[in-house]
C-alpha cells in the first residue's frame, strides 16, 4: 500500500536555525498537509497546499514557516529561525480530494 | 469553530473486555468524522470513517456510529486484543474544508 514518507525521523537544531523538513506525499494525491503535535497535547493543523499554493493555513502558521513543493515529489515545510516552542511532532499528510487524509510517521523535532 | 472532545485517558483493559471511548463534536454543517490510531512510533493511520448522519464506520472489529441528535461518534470494540494497544484520536473534517480538527487522543492499554 502507498505510503506517506518523512525525513529525518529527528531532527536537533539550535534555536535561531532554520530546519526543513521533507515530505514525499503519495504519487497520486493532490491535497498536501502538515500537522503538528506538542508533547501531550492535540494534533493542530499548520497548512493545507493544493495546485502549487497554500488553500488554508491556521494562526501558528505565521511568517516563521513556508511550505513547498519543489518538484513532482516533495513537500517541505521550512522554519525561518526556530523557537524552544517549535519543538514537538510534525506529521505531513496527503489526500485525494474528498478522501481520508494519509499521514507519515512524523519528525520529532527538538530545539535546543 | 469546530472542535472535538475525547474521553480523558489513559484507559486500561484487560484482553477480551468491551471497549468504548467517548467522542462528542461541535460543528457547523455536515462534518466528516474520523477515528485514527496511533501505534507506538508510529505515524496516524485511518481506522474509520463515516461521513454522514447514522453512518456506521467498521475496521478490524471496531465500529462508531455518527450520531447527529447527540453529536458523537464513540467508538467500539467487542472484545479487545493485546495489538490494540495504542493512542487513538477523534477527528473531524468541516462541510467544504481540508483540514482535520483533532480531539486530544486516548491512551489504550490492554493487558493480557
Amino acid at each position: 500500500e502507498p505510503e506517506v514518507t518523512q525525513t529525518p525521523s529527528h531532527q536537533v537544531t539550535q534555536m535561531g536555525q532554520e530546519v526543513i523538513l521533507r515530505c514525499v506525499p503519495i504519487s497520486n494525491h493532490l491535497y498536501f498537509y502538515w500537522y503538528r503535535q506538542i508533547l501531550g497535547q492535540k494534533v493542530e493543523f499548520l497548512v493545507s497546499f493544493y495546485n502549487n499554493e497554500i488553500s488554508e493555513k491556521s494562526e501558528i502558521f505565521d511568517d516563521q514557516f513556508s511550505v513547498e513543493r519543489p518538484d513532482g515529489s516533495n513537500f517541505t515545510l521550512k522554519i525561518r529561525s526556530t523557537k524552544l516552542e517549535d519543538s514537538a511532532m510534525y506529521f505531513c499528510a496527503s489526500s485525494d480530494s474528498n478522501q481520508p487524509q494519509h499521514f507519515g510517521d512524523g519528525t520529532r523535532l527538538s530545539i535546543l | 469553530g469546530n472542535s472535538v472532545t475525547q474521553m480523558e485517558g489513559p484507559v486500561t483493559l484487560s484482553e477480551e473486555a468491551f471497549l468504548t471511548i467517548n467522542c462528542t463534536y461541535t460543528a457547523t454543517g455536515y462534518p466528516s468524522l474520523f477515528w485514527y490510531v496511533q501505534y507506538p512510533g508510529e505515524g496516524l493511520q485511518l481506522l474509520l470513517k463515516a461521513t454522514k448522519a447514522d453512518d456506521k464506520g467498521s475496521n478490524k472489529g471496531f465500529e462508531a456510529t455518527y450520531r447527529k441528535e447527540t453529536t458523537s461518534f464513540h467508538l467500539e470494540k467487542g472484545s479487545v486484543q493485546v495489538s490494540d494497544s495504542a493512542v487513538y484520536f477523534c477527528a473531524l473534517r468541516g462541510w467544504g474544508a481540508q483540514k482535520l480538527v483533532f480531539g486530544q487522543g486516548t491512551r489504550l492499554t490492554i493487558n493480557p
